[in-house]
């Protein structure tokens, strides 16, 4: 299983960019990346999924360099209401090794 | 409508007993999980089942028995309950697309069990 390396926490102000740095250098080559974010008190909330280059939604971008041993999530303009912790997690899903839920990241933003 | 539901939210119990959380899912997934989210908010799987079968069982006390009467159900009993027990348990389920050697998957959590044992 590919480790995964995140900051325990961040703060941003309101209306900032916020880049949280995955690293997960032992990436096998078809491990994708995904983010999850969870609120207090509730489950935890798939925000975006990608296996290269770079991927856009409508909640965040995820940038994945050509070698693929680190990502990162990058979420546009933060508001109060982003504040929530933020796993990355690297897996295959083929098989049936589960994902492992690293401490994730704690992002608290501050108005 | 709620995607991935548990039932009860909230379970207040004493050592010893033996007490069930109820999950369903209305999404046509035919993968389901159960979490166990501790004090220290470390998120950890249990079980996993895939149509019916289980797949994956971490290394869980033998007291905790899963229980998938369909593919939109997993249930998780528990059997003379201790204090260590006392976490966030959630529920959660997955359809997983692309090809056996490339597979995505997106899993959908339910709100979560908060199970205290006194």
């Amino acid at each position: 299983l590919a480790k995964t390396t995140q900051p325990i926490s961040m703060d941003s102000y309101e209306g900032q960019e916020v880049n949280i740095t995955c690293s997960h250098n032992n990436i096998a080559t078809n491990d994708y990346i995904t983010w999850y974010q969870q609120f207090p008190s509730q489950g935890p909330r798939f925000i975006i999924q990608g296996y290269k280059t770079k991927v856009t939604n409508e909640v965040a971008s995820l940038f994945i360099p050509a070698d693929r041993k680190s990502s990162t999530l990058s979420l546009p303009r933060v508001s109060l209401s982003d504040t929530a912790v933020y796993y990355c997690l690297v897996g295959s899903y083929s098989g049936n090794t589960p994902l492992v839920f690293g401490k994730g990241t704690r992002l608290s933003v501050i108005a | 409508d709620t995607a991935v539901s548990q039932t009860p939210k909230y379970l207040v119990t004493q050592m010893g007993n033996d007490k069930s959380i109820k999950c369903e899912q209305n999404l046509g997934h035919d993968t389901m999980y159960w979490y166990k989210q501790d004090s220290k908010k470390f998120l950890k799987i249990m079980f996993s089942y895939n149509n019916k079968e289980l797949i994956i069982n971490e290394t869980v006390p033998n007291r905790f028995s899963p229980k998938s009467p369909d593919k939109a159900h997993l249930n998780l009993h528990i059997n003379s309950l201790e204090l260590g027990d006392s976490a966030v348990y959630f529920c959660a389920s997955s359809q997983r697309t692309g090809t056996p050697s490339r597979t995505q998957e997106t899993q959908y959590f339910g709100p979560g069990t908060r199970l205290l044992v006194l």
